[in-house]
């Protein structure tokens, strides 16, 4: 069965600085999405960044960027120039390929920004 | 174009009674899901939809049902409400028929409490 975690149930950073989430994951299979998830008070789910297993190339979307270990299993997001507005739940999750419907998230980690 | 909606946003039901909570997406999407969150654990999947008139279940279906009738909606049951029950509900949608998907996109969320 996949399972994914997430190691750290709470960071911190400085308004501006950069911060790093990790998540790890394990599956059998080769063709997968990867997923970060926002989850601010408002309860509602937002789509941070996604990437493809096949891809070698690391996503970006403006201050957010990742780093995707095929081999190691890891997958951490990079926020740049943290904004208040950054403070949030942030949830990795997975998905197999062939998979639309099974979505698998970590415990979350609750990012908060320091002014 | 309103996305993924649910109904109610929140809920109290006393243990024993039943009730459905509502989802219903205008996007066209094929799959539907419902999870639910609860604290610590992420999100975990209940039960899922590829299709009207099409349904299984994911890993933690137990006192729940579904049925899907329409591309639609895709409401979910609690037949006996139970404590273990009291949770924040997501219903989700993905995929257009012959297009491949790869996020999903959520409900608000439903805040249900079992007294």
């Amino acid at each position: 069965a996949q399972t994914v975690t997430q190691s750290q149930p709470e960071m911190s950073v400085q308004e501006a600085e950069t911060v790093t989430l990790s998540c790890t994951y394990d599956t059998s299979e080769s063709d997968y999405y990867l997923f970060w998830y926002k989850q601010p008070p408002s309860r509602q789910m937002i789509l941070v960044i996604r990437q493809e297993a096949y891809k070698q190339q690391n996503a970006t979307e403006n201050r957010f960027s990742v780093n995707f270990q095929k081999a190691a299993k890891s997958f951490s997001l990079k926020i740049s120039d943290s904004q208040l507005g950054d403070a949030a739940m942030y949830f990795c999750a997975y998905r197999a390929a062939y998979n639309n419907n099974d979505m698998r998230f970590g415990a979350g980690t609750r990012l908060t920004v320091k002014p | 174009n309103a996305g993924v909606t649910q109904t109610p946003k929140f809920q109290v039901l006393k243990t024993g009674q039943s009730m459905t909570l509502q989802c219903a997406q205008d996007m066209n999407h094929e799959y539907m899901s419902w999870y639910r969150q609860d604290p610590g654990m992420g999100l975990r999947l209940i039960h899922y939809s590829v299709g009207a008139g099409i349904t299984d279940q994911g890993e933690v279906p137990n006192g729940y049902n579904v049925s899907r009738s329409t591309t639609e909606d895709f409401p979910l049951r609690l037949l006996s409400a139970a404590p273990s029950q009291t949770s924040v509900y997501f219903c989700a949608s993905s995929g257009l028929a012959g297009v491949p998907s790869y996020e999903q996109y959520f409900g608000p969320g439903t805040r249900l409490t079992v007294t």
